[in-house]
Formats: structure tokens, C-alpha cells, sequence
């Protein structure tokens, strides 16, 4: 069975622009969760989708949003980007909620 | 915040067991106590998770005391393969039912010949 996939996996965008990321759970999984990681803070959550609704939300401003599709693959935008927001994005996906949680590769954003 | 507690790092010797701590001494009784291990800022990789009991998979053994204040993770011969950095991490279980993983800063384990 496929892993959970992202892209794009490599991203360089200017502050000010706006970046979609997209992530595949792995097949048969209905939650997604997202992770920001920088070497300042760690791995962060971000926020968990189920059955297309945002479930839960982490501490990051409203300019981080995110959508799941009725396929459960999922998208997260980050609008009118910062430098600060240059990391590592991760996704987990999950057979259900509460379960155990497999994470992709990764996404690196380079803002400058 | 995290609810654990490693050490930043340790060493082991390639074909010995590599054993790594970790301290949850807040943990609710519902909290499961989960291992995952990043190499060089790759996805973490799930190894190992447990609640109460000992739990033993093709990659790691996890000790949880009895109070399940504190657990270890236990690679039995470790290989060149494992240097990566170790998270324990406790699942909290939210009000809305959902979870969250909340990482700590992990233990960069190095394995050398």
C-alpha cells in the first residue's frame, strides 16, 4: 500500500505570495492531520481534518487554512507569506481519528 | 506543550541495543505514550506506541513502568541505519474526541561503527 504523498516536495516562493500544498492520505484513511517543523520550534501542529471539517485547529494565525476533499486528500494554504513561514510541512494521515498516525515526506517552503 | 522529557542525545555502538528514555510523569490514563524517528528532515517514521502493557514489533521493544510515569524504547541491535532523532511523544486526546501529537525536542541518537 502507497504511503501518504505530498507536493510539491521542494518550493521557493517570495514573501507577500500565497502557497497551496497538496497531500495524499494513504489509501483508505479519512483523517489528515498538518505539522509545521522549523529548527526554532519543532514539530507544531497545525490542523486535523475528518470527513472534509477542520476538526481542530493549532496556535498558528488564520493566514494557515486548510480543506479536505470528499476523497480525503487534503490541501493547506499559507497566505501573504513570511520568511518566518519557511519549514518543513508535514501530513499524517490516519485510518480514523485516534488512531496511529503515518506521516509523508514532507513539503520544504523556502520564503524570501 | 510537550509532556515529556529525553535526553538531547546519546550513542550507541552498531550491533548493540540502544536503549532510550523517556519521562511522562503527567500522562493521564488514557494517554497512549507513541515512538516515531526522523531521519535527516524526512517524515517521521511511526515505530512503536503502548498504553500500559509492553509492546514488542519488528522494529523496537517499549517498556512502560508501572506507574507509566516514564518508558523506554529499546532497538535490540542497532544498525548504522538507526542515527535519527528519537520523539516520545504523548497522545493527548482533545474534548472535541479528536487527537493531537505533541512533539518534544527528541533525542538525536548516533549510531557508529
Amino acid at each position: 500500500k502507497a504511503g501518504v504523498t505530498q507536493t510539491p516536495r521542494y518550493l521557493i516562493k517570495t514573501r507577500g505570495q500565497q502557497v497551496t500544498l497538496s497531500c495524499s492520505p494513504i489509501s483508505g484513511h479519512r483523517s489528515v492531520s498538518w505539522y509545521q517543523q522549523t529548527p526554532g520550534q519543532g514539530l507544531q501542529f497545525l490542523f486535523e481534518y475528518f470527513s472534509e471539517t477542520q476538526r481542530n485547529k493549532g496556535n498558528f494565525p488564520g493566514r494557515f487554512s486548510g480543506r479536505q476533499f470528499s476523497n480525503s486528500r487534503s490541501e493547506m494554504n499559507v497566505s501573504t507569506l513570511e520568511l518566518g513561514d519557511s519549514a518543513l510541512y508535514l501530513c499524517a494521515s490516519s485510518l480514523l481519528v485516534r488512531e496511529t498516525q503515518y506521516f509523508g515526506p514532507g513539503t520544504r517552503l523556502l520564503v524570501l | 506543550d510537550a509532556k515529556t522529557t529525553q535526553p538531547p542525545s546519546m550513542d550507541c555502538a552498531e550491533g548493540r541495543a540502544a536503549n532510550l528514555p523517556c519521562n511522562h510523569s503527567t500522562i493521564s490514563g488514557n494517554e497512549y505514550v507513541y515512538w516515531y524517528r526522523q531521519i535527516h528532515s524526512q517524515g517521521p517514521q511511526y515505530i512503536i506506541h503502548g498504553l500500559k502493557n509492553n509492546e514488542t514489533n519488528e522494529m523496537a521493544s517499549l517498556i512502560i513502568t508501572e506507574d507509566r510515569k516514564s518508558s523506554t524504547l529499546i532497538l535490540p541491535h542497532a544498525t548504522l541505519r538507526d542515527t535519527a532523532v528519537y520523539y516520545c511523544i504523548v497522545r493527548v486526546i482533545l474534548n472535541t474526541g479528536f487527537q493531537k501529537l505533541v512533539f518534544g525536542t527528541g533525542t538525536r541518537l548516533l549510531v557508529s561503527p
